[in-house]
């Protein structure tokens, strides 16, 4: 089986502008995470879908969202960018036949300049 | 919220040495993983292990959920074993992770 995959794996913007990340889980797992991960803040839960529904959310600003298409897919979107923004985005997947173990994609690196 | 703390931050061995890495968590909880991050930033599962042991080739763990701490062994430790090591926990699909052990194996 593939495993998770992000889309782009790097990306720069500049303060300001939006930015779209990609996430496509294992086949067949309908729960997608996302993580952001910062030198200063370490690994930090941004949100959890589930059948297209968001489940659970962390402590980020309404800048930060995302959404699950009917294929598991999912992707969040950061608005506004600001330099602080700049981190490793990782997400993560599970099947509910084993509903706690979570696989990670690469991350997506991004740099806000 | 739970606090999750590992221990130590830094590890530095030679190759063929022997470690262990401690994760304390602050409630108790129904899940907890651990992670292997490699340079390039792919976090790995290693275990998943509310509670009991397990065993992985040169790996292993023990969490022991009543006194709220997980213990991850490394044995005959490898270049390759280098990287940051994460425990992290949950009650819900949300995990908590702590700020990791870093470790460096030389040859």
């Amino acid at each position: 089986k593939a495993g998770v995959t992000q889309t782009p794996r790097y990306l720069i913007k500049t303060r300001g502008q939006q930015v779209t990340l990609s996430c496509s889980p294992i086949s067949g797992h309908r729960s997608v995470s996302w993580y952001q991960q910062t030198p200063g803040q370490g690994l930090q839960f941004l949100f959890e879908y589930f059948s297209e529904t968001q489940r659970n959310k962390g402590n980020f600003p309404g800048r930060f969202s995302g959404r699950q298409f009917s294929n598991s897919r999912s992707e969040m979107n950061v608005s506004t960018l600001e330099l602080g923004d700049s981190a490793l985005y990782l997400c993560a997947s599970r099947s509910y036949r084993q509903q706690e173990t979570q696989y990670f994609g690469p991350g997506t690196r991004l740099l806000v300049l | 919220g739970i606090q999750v703390e590992q221990s130590p931050p830094d590890l530095i061995l030679q190759e063929g040495a022997n470690s262990t890495l401690r994760c304390n968590f602050s409630d108790s909880v129904n899940n907890l993983q651990w992670f292997h991050q490699n340079p390039w930033g792919q976090l790995i599962n290693l275990f998943y292990i509310p509670s009991g042991t397990k065993q992985n080739g040169r790996l292993s763990a023990t969490t022991v959920a009543t006194e709220r701490y997980s213990l991850l062994y490394i044995s005959s430790s490898q270049t390759t074993d280098s990287g940051v090591y994460f425990c992290a926990v949950g009650n819900t699909d949300k995990l908590i992770f702590g700020t990791g052990t870093r470790l460096q194996v030389f040859p």
